[in-house]
């Protein structure tokens, strides 16, 4: 079965540069998730977007924007890189329509590196 | 706000021994909640979840979940466990407040370690 796609898997930048870290969600999926998971911690939600439209967001820095492509698919744009932005960040898709308590299922993640 | 926790940093035991993986939750209308599993350098795969139903919630590779409305827990279970289930576990509600479309909170997550 078709799984969440990130791509790409590992990007090492310098601070102040930018990034842009893309998810390609399952088929049929309406619902993007983006969450950064640091070092030993817990996910924590960004931004989530539903038919293409921004339905959420968390702790997102404002430096960080994110939109989803008529196609679904989502991308994260990260400009200003800090150091403190070194993370695994998780690309989750769900099905949200008629269907309010589905999982979501996460893609590999991309482990960005600041240095 | 819709939150879980999960005490236990870390939880040991020997391979063929029960393991449980303690989560209580606080949440403000129905509870949907989730555990999720990752091994090193992989994303979140999902275990099971409880929407409503039977307290005992069913889910793959063995393991099981019990839903405990009075004491607000969503334990972990697997009869008995195998070296390979040493991974990182983490506990989730789903929040459907309204307005949050449905984002996950997730506990700090339990690392399990089974030793042969």
């Amino acid at each position: 079965a078709a799984g969440v796609i990130q791509s790409p898997r590992h990007l090492i930048k310098e601070k102040r540069e930018t990034a842009t870290l893309k998810c390609y969600p399952i088929p049929r999926h309406d619902t993007v998730y983006w969450y950064q998971q640091g070092p030993g911690q817990d996910p924590q939600f960004l931004i989530s977007f539903y038919e293409k439209m921004q339905s959420d967001k968390g702790s997102i820095p404002d430096r960080f924007s994110a939109q989803q492509f008529s196609d679904y698919h989502s991308e994260l744009n990260m400009s200003s890189l800090e150091l403190g932005d070194s993370a695994l960040y998780f690309c989750a898709s769900s099905l949200q329509s008629g269907q309010s308590y589905n999982e979501q299922f996460f893609g590999p993640g991309t482990r960005l590196t600041v240095l | 706000a819709q939150s879980v926790a999960q005490p236990e940093d870390q939880v040991n035991v020997a391979e063929g021994n029960p393991l449980t993986v303690k989560c209580t939750y606080s949440v403000s209308g129905n509870p949907y909640l989730f555990w999720y599993v990752q091994y090193p350098n992989r994303g979140l795969q999902f275990l099971l979840k409880y929407i409503t139903g039977d307290n005992l919630v069913k889910g793959s590779y063995g393991f099981e979940a019990e839903f405990n409305k009075s004491q607000t827990s969503f334990h972990l279970k697997k009869p008995s466990a195998l070296v390979s289930d040493s991974a990182l576990y983490f506990c989730a509600v789903r929040d459907m407040t309204t307005d949050s479309w449905g984002k996950f909170q997730f506990g700090a997550g339990t690392q399990v370690v089974v030793t042969p």
